[in-house]
């Protein structure tokens, strides 16, 4: 059973266009939800935690909220550099264990 | 700079052999957890370890072992490699705080089983 699902899978924005990408789960007695950014051949670096609904994270261009149900990655005036596979990630109820999503592909055409 | 590294980066092994990933952390974290990446599935969670002597398995343990010895390194043993673990092979670490969810990520291992 799926716990995490992020859309859409693939996504090309010319720069400047902005637009947000999804991630919505379903683990109960949430403690945390986590955003990370992926480049090609490298391991995933992490971007954000966001533990309560109603929460917002900002770094540069991105901002990342909560709700009950799922997250949204929102990325204004993206640059090419923006352009990587976000990955979205939900920690158990109990433990240190973590589950991720498949991941959006971003790419910003210059 | 403190980090995690993997090695090696690519091997390429036959069908039975054993295999070894080495990981190994200097941010003296408690932690520490062996994903591997496959496409349409995201990182799976293989094994983790939350101290020395601690090993835990994790959704797609089949096949894998770990040990601790210390509290650096996390080497993730294939016993009799499997074309099915053909794979991207990350390993991570984190605080022993456990909401922080901060996991730092090497930069990963391609394998490959013929």
């Amino acid at each position: 059973e799926d716990q995490v699902t992020q859309s859409p899978e693939a996504l090309r924005l010319q720069e400047g266009e902005s637009s947000s990408l999804n991630c919505s789960y379903t683990v109960s007695g949430l403690r945390g939800l986590f955003w990370y950014r992926q480049d090609p051949g490298k391991g995933p670096e992490f971007l954000f935690t966001l533990y309560s609904a109603g929460e917002e994270k900002e770094k540069e261009r991105l901002k990342a909220t909560l709700t009950k149900k799922e997250s949204f990655l929102h990325i204004t005036a993206p640059k090419p550099e923006d352009s990587a596979t976000y990955l979205c990630a939900v920690q158990a109820p109990a433990g240190n264990q973590f589950y991720f999503g498949t991941g959006t592909s971003l790419t910003v055409i210059p | 700079d403190a980090e995690i590294t993997q090695s090696p980066r690519h091997k390429i092994t036959e069908t039975g052999r054993q295999v070894t990933l080495a990981c190994h952390q200097t941010w003296n974290h408690n932690n520490m957890f062996w994903y591997r990446q496959d496409l349409g599935h995201g990182l799976r969670l293989i094994h983790y370890s939350y101290g020395v002597q601690d090993t835990n398995k994790g959704e797609v343990s089949d096949g894998y072992s770990v040990s601790r010895s210390n509290t650096e390194d996390l080497p993730l043993t294939l016993e009799s490699a499997a074309s099915s673990q053909t794979s991207v092979y990350f390993c991570a670490s984190s605080r022993g705080s456990a909401n922080t969810g901060e996991l730092f990520f090497g930069e990963g291992s391609r394998l490959t089983v013929l």
